[in-house]
């Protein structure tokens, strides 16, 4: 079975500054990958960034990149030059793989980031 | 090109009441996936359906609730005789078909009140 586990349920930053949302997991499978996601106070789930098992490199879309370090099975988020509209929770998730080429989303029960001028 | 469509996005019902939720894929999207968020908790996997069937239910509460993804029409998860503990957000995601790694696209939610 696998467990998501993010220990911060609030962080604050100041605007312009770099934070690091933690992220483990659990798993026993070889191959498995890991998503970021936010949910602004609107509720929506937004998509940030992906992390595969295998792939050497940390992932990076714009601001976000993941800080990933499998022999510690931690997935981190860094958000680069924070600014006001990062206010939101952030989730981690881990992919599931179900039949027929479908997987769930495990997700832990998320930080929340207030970003303060 | 219109996102992942849910509707209602609020909905209240009373206790024994019936509560369907409707869920539009993203178009040329084959799979679709429900998941519930209790409040102060992460997404939690419920259903996944491709049309006529479900695929996978292991998330699924074994009473009251019922998914499907019919041929033509939206996907429909509906939940028998509410109780407060149903008081919960709705969300429906879709992916693209395929055996490699597809981003599942959610909706914006349905906000499930049961007085």
């Amino acid at each position: 079975a696998q467990k998501i586990t993010q220990t911060q349920p609030g962080m604050f930053v100041q605007e312009k500054e770099a934070v690091t949302l933690d992220c483990t997991y659990d798993t026993s499978d070889q191959s498995y990958g890991l998503f970021w996601y936010k949910q602004p106070s609107s509720g929506e789930m937004i998509f940030l960034i992906y992390q595969g098992s295998y792939d050497e490199q940390n992932a990076t879309e714009g601001r976000y990149s993941l800080n990933f370090q499998k022999a510690r099975k931690s997935a981190n988020l860094v958000i680069s030059a924070s600014q006001l509209g990062d206010s939101a929770m952030y989730f981690c998730a881990m992919r599931e793989v179900l039949l027929d080429s479908g997987y769930a989303l495990n997700f832990g029960k998320g930080t929340s980031l207030l970003v303060t001028p | 090109n219109a996102g992942v469509m849910q509707n209602p996005r609020h909905l209240v019902r009373r206790r024994g009441q019936e509560a369907r939720l409707r869920c539009s894929p993203m178009k040329g999207h084959s799979h679709v996936y429900w998941y519930r968020q209790l409040p102060e908790e992460g997404l939690k996997f419920m259903v996944y359906l491709q049309k006529e069937n479900i695929i996978d239910e292991s998330g699924m509460p074994k009473e009251r609730f019922s998914a499907e993804f019919p041929k033509e029409g939206p996907s429909i998860l509906r939940i028998q005789q509410v109780v407060r503990g149903d008081s919960a957000a709705y969300f429906c995601a879709s992916s693209l078909a395929g055996a490699s790694y597809n981003e599942q696209f959610f909706g914006p939610g349905t906000r499930l009140t049961v007085l």
